[in-house]
């Protein structure tokens, strides 16, 4: 099983709304990742999870809150978003690079954000 | 910090013709290199990697990179393009002294395949 699984698909909200995205992988990766992609950009590092510890925000605005409650999961709390924010959210993961591994990310299909 | 340049937005290019798509990096030291496409409302998908050893990297559908450190390129190359080929790819950095999680991106280059 080489999959990253995110949830929803699609997801329209308004901006006084509070969501959820959902990420899940059972490769045994201990890295996990959202990446942030507008149209035709690239991806946009936005934070690293190691060993379900925060350890990369890059500088995110607090609006999205992530959280890592075991190291299969990896959720995005969306509260008081933007129409700015409207993007294509990845998450991906990957084995932790201390231990020697080539550190690959595996992408999830994404999560299409709209915030009306 | 590692910054990548991607230096063609979009390729045009008919089936069957070889294809490059070139990407140039900010720095030769320590680095980790990825090439990964991207199809239409779909993640991204790892097409090769180089992190270290042997300069010429084969990759997946009949990829292949050269990692040149006098010229910091990395170059993705494939002799025979078709129809299915049609995406984006992305290149990618990471600074191995940074312990190689943060993965930066070029801006992509969309090859569209012509028949």
């Amino acid at each position: 099983d080489t999959e990253v699984t995110q949830t929803p698909k699609h997801l329209v909200m308004g901006m006084t709304n509070k969501k959820s995205l959902k990420c899940e992988q059972h490769m045994g990766h201990r890295a996990m990742y959202w990446y942030k992609q507008k149209a035709k950009k690239p991806p946009e590092l936005m934070f690293v999870y190691s060993y379900e510890k925060l350890s990369i925000n890059e500088s995110v605005p607090s609006r999205f809150s992530p959280e890592c409650p075991n190291s299969s999961l990896l959720n995005l709390h969306l509260h008081a978003l933007q129409p700015e924010d409207s993007a294509l959210y990845l998450c991906a993961s990957s084995q932790e690079w201390t231990s020697g591994n080539t550190g690959e990310l595996f992408f999830g299909e994404g999560s299409r954000l709209t915030v009306l | 910090a590692q910054s990548v340049t991607q230096l063609d937005s979009q390729v045009p290019v008919f089936e069957e013709a070889p294809v490059e798509l070139r990407c140039n990096y900010s720095s030769s030291v320590s680095v980790y290199l990825f090439w990964y496409v991207q199809y239409p409302n779909q993640g991204l998908q790892l097409l090769l990697k180089y992190l270290s050893g042997s300069t010429l990297v084969k990759g997946i559908n009949g990829f292949e990179a050269e990692f040149n450190k006098s010229q910091t390129s990395f170059h993705l190359r494939k002799p025979s393009v078709h129809i299915s080929d049609t995406a984006e790819y992305f290149c990618a950095v990471s600074d191995r002294r940074m312990g190689g999680n943060k993965l930066v991106f070029g801006a992509g280059t969309i090859l569209r395949v012509k028949s």
